[in-house]
């Protein structure tokens, strides 16, 4: 069975352009979790979804970042307009209950 | 204060040592309690839960003290393939929310 998958696994772009990350849970899983990593901040969790629906959005830093989930197998993190402190790996997880499974990542460079 | 917090390290340790990690947590109301284990550029995963009674797996052995808020996480004969970073986690009440600790890392000798 293929775990979380994310899309791309890196990406680098310029300051001020939109970055779009894409995350297909395992199929199943109710729970929905992005997060982000960096060496200063560690883990954060950003935003998680349950059943298709935002639960709880309140370490989404700041209006520049979005989260949708407009099915039960798909879900995009959204940075617009990115800056060059969103430099990070996201991770996304999904959760049929207590474990989480993570994707292995997108890193991000923004310039 | 963090609301988990963890000893970041290194510790470096020879094979076959034995090594004990704390975290501590601040609220009080949290639920469920977690160690994951993070490769160098990997992503993390469960290396176990932590029950009350306290839990073991193989070399691996958990703990939680709720009156004092911290859980541990004990290693015996540790090997090569231990080293890693060590990651605790907290579940609180009402809600799936998970907060991380910053981890504590690990390096076995030979």
């Amino acid at each position: 069975d293929a775990g979380v998958i994310q899309s791309p696994r890196h990406e680098v772009t310029e300051m001020g352009q939109e970055v779009t990350l894409r995350c297909k849970p395992i199929s199943g899983h109710d729970y929905l979790f992005w997060y982000r990593q960096t060496m200063m901040r560690g883990l954060e969790l950003l935003i998680y979804f349950n059943n298709n629906v935002p639960i709880d959005d309140s370490g989404m830093p700041e209006d520049r970042f979005s989260a949708k989930m407009p099915n039960a197998s798909f879900s995009t993190l959204k940075i617009q307009p990115s800056e060059p402190r969103d430099s990070a790996v996201y991770f996304c997880a999904s959760s049929p209950a207590q474990t989480q499974y993570f994707g292995p990542g997108t890193r991000l460079t923004v310039l | 204060r963090k609301e988990v917090e963890q000893d970041p390290g290194p510790f470096n340790v020879p094979e076959g040592a034995t090594v004990a990690f704390n975290c501590t947590y601040s609220n009080s109301a949290s639920q469920s309690f977690f160690w994951y284990r993070q490769d160098c550029r990997k992503e993390p995963k469960l290396l176990m839960s932590v029950y009350s009674s306290g839990n073991e797996d193989g070399r691996f052995t958990a703990q939680l003290n709720r009156a004092s808020q911290y859980i541990s996480l004990l290693i015996r004969d540790s090997k090569l393939s231990d080293s890693a970073t060590y990651l605790c986690v907290v579940k609180n009440t009402g809600g799936f929310k998970t907060i991380f600790g910053a981890g504590t890392r690990l390096f076995v000798k030979a």
